[in-house]
């Protein structure tokens, strides 16, 4: 599996955009690239997941290098409640069902 | 739906004591999961089900740990003799067999261990 590295943490202030970044210099060309988060005391929570092309829903934006070797997960108004450990990761899709959680970035938002 | 359940939503046991966590998956969803997370590894998978049929057990850290899930609503994770390095956070998480890894976690059992 492609293994991602994530900066240990990031401060963004509060209705500014968050963007966390997301390296996956290995991954291969059926991999997908998914983001969690998991808020303090709560299960994980998915966020979104993308191939090669950019990627938005209602929660957030993926971008996704041409290269496909990094990514970044883009929150557009950051609030206090998107405080949270992000994990980027990287894997197939039906089959590849274990889904390896690295240390992630722990987003601090700041009022 | 209430999403992923899971009961207690905290346990304390004595060592040595038999301990069992519950989960009933979303409704619908082929897939069980079932993880551990500490500070020191993280979150883990130790086991997962597809169609109530166990797929991968590798990550079960030894034989005191066991799961079974009986019908497609329940699924159970044991640990007996519980130790006390078995404190952590229990999750378990459920997903559509669809063609991407949108895995639905519950709320955790935080198991402590005396």
């Amino acid at each position: 599996d492609a293994k991602t590295t994530q900066p240990p943490s990031m401060d963004c202030a509060e209705g500014r955009a968050a963007n966390l970044p997301c390296n996956h210099s290995t991954i291969s060309g059926n991999e997908y690239v998914y983001w969690y988060r998991q808020i303090h005391s709560q299960g994980p929570q998915y966020i979104i997941h993308g191939l090669k092309n950019n990627e938005t829903n209602e929660m957030a934006s993926l971008i996704i290098t041409e290269d496909r070797k990094s990514s970044t997960l883009i929150l557009p108004h950051a609030t206090l409640r998107d405080t949270a450990v992000y994990y980027c990761i990287v894997r197939g899709s039906t089959g590849a069902n274990n889904l390896f959680f690295g240390t992630g970035t722990r987003l601090t938002v700041i009022p | 739906d209430a999403g992923v359940i899971q009961s207690p939503r905290h346990e304390v046991t004595e060592m040595g004591q038999e301990v069992t966590l519950r989960c009933k998956p979303i409704s619908g969803h082929d897939y069980l999961f079932w993880y551990r997370q500490t500070m020191m590894r993280g979150l883990e998978l130790l086991i997962y089900f597809n169609n109530n049929v166990p797929i991968d057990d590798s990550g079960m850290p030894e034989d005191r740990f066991s799961a079974k899930m009986p019908n497609a609503s329940f699924s159970t994770l044991k640990i007996q003799p519980s130790e006390p390095r078995d404190s952590a956070v229990y999750f378990c998480a459920s997903r559509f067999d669809s063609s991407y890894n949108e895995q639905f976690f519950g709320p955790g059992t935080r198991l402590t261990v005396l």
